[in-house]
């Protein structure tokens, strides 16, 4: 079965400070990855993918198929990237399939 | 570019009703996804249309449809309301099916079942 596992609801840090945001996933073939994310009053919208190996706003995630993870890491938090953050996964049906998200709250 | 656009973004409706959504996708997309979020369940994946056939179906009752025009515009419709069915549903379009390509999210329409 095709899941995705966010295990944090809230995570608070300080402006400055890393933050990792943990997304794992449970596919048996060869999935793609995205990070999504709402900012208040905003749409939802794509931060990143894994294919793309790229580093958006500060972001960026690597995948790890051994651990099956990919999170999300940024090494010094900004106010403005407080946000929710959503994980999600497409298999083989295309699908995507989202985390319960993860909320993230940098304060000053 | 216009972005994607769902209406209405309100809906009151009670119990045993039916509902129409609409979802106008990016000009040029021809595939629009449709989910569902609740704060219980999260976000989770209704359909996916592409070129009017649906080529995606996720685990919701058959009281939930959908359809989708010759202009790539879709609509979503749930019968027999049930006060479960209160949630944030979003429609999202991409330019194609499948594959990575990046999908691009609408405002959402907000039902409420009394």
């Amino acid at each position: 079965a095709q899941r995705v596992t966010q295990p944090e609801k809230l995570l608070s840090v300080f402006k400055g400070a890393p933050v990792e945001l943990k997304c794992n996933y449970s596919y048996s073939g060869s999935p793609e990855l995205f990070w999504y994310v709402q900012y208040s009053r905003q749409r939802l919208q794509l931060l990143l993918r894994h294919i793309s190996r790229e580093s958006i706003k500060g972001f960026t995630a690597d995948l790890n198929k051994g651990e099956t993870s990919f999170h999300l890491k940024k090494p010094f938090a900004q106010e403005e990237d407080s946000a929710m953050y959503y994980c999600a996964l497409k298999g083989s049906s295309y699908k995507l399939i989202f985390g319960s998200g993860t909320r993230l709250l940098v304060r000053p | 570019k216009a972005g994607v656009t769902q209406t209405p973004r309100y809906l009151i409706k009670t119990r045993g009703q039916q509902v129409t959504l609409s979802c106008s996708p990016i000009s040029g997309h021809r595939s629009v996804s449709w989910y569902q979020q609740t704060p219980g369940q999260g976000l989770q994946f209704l359909f996916e249309y592409f070129s009017e056939t649906q080529r995606n179906k996720g685990n919701f009752p058959g009281r939930f449809s959908g359809r989708q025009f010759s202009n790539s515009r879709s609509e979503m419709n749930v019968s027999t309301l049930e006060l479960g069915d209160s949630a944030l549903y979003l429609c999202a379009s991409s330019l194609t099916s499948g594959s990575s390509n990046e999908q691009f999210f609408g405002p959402g329409t907000r039902l409420t079942v009394l």
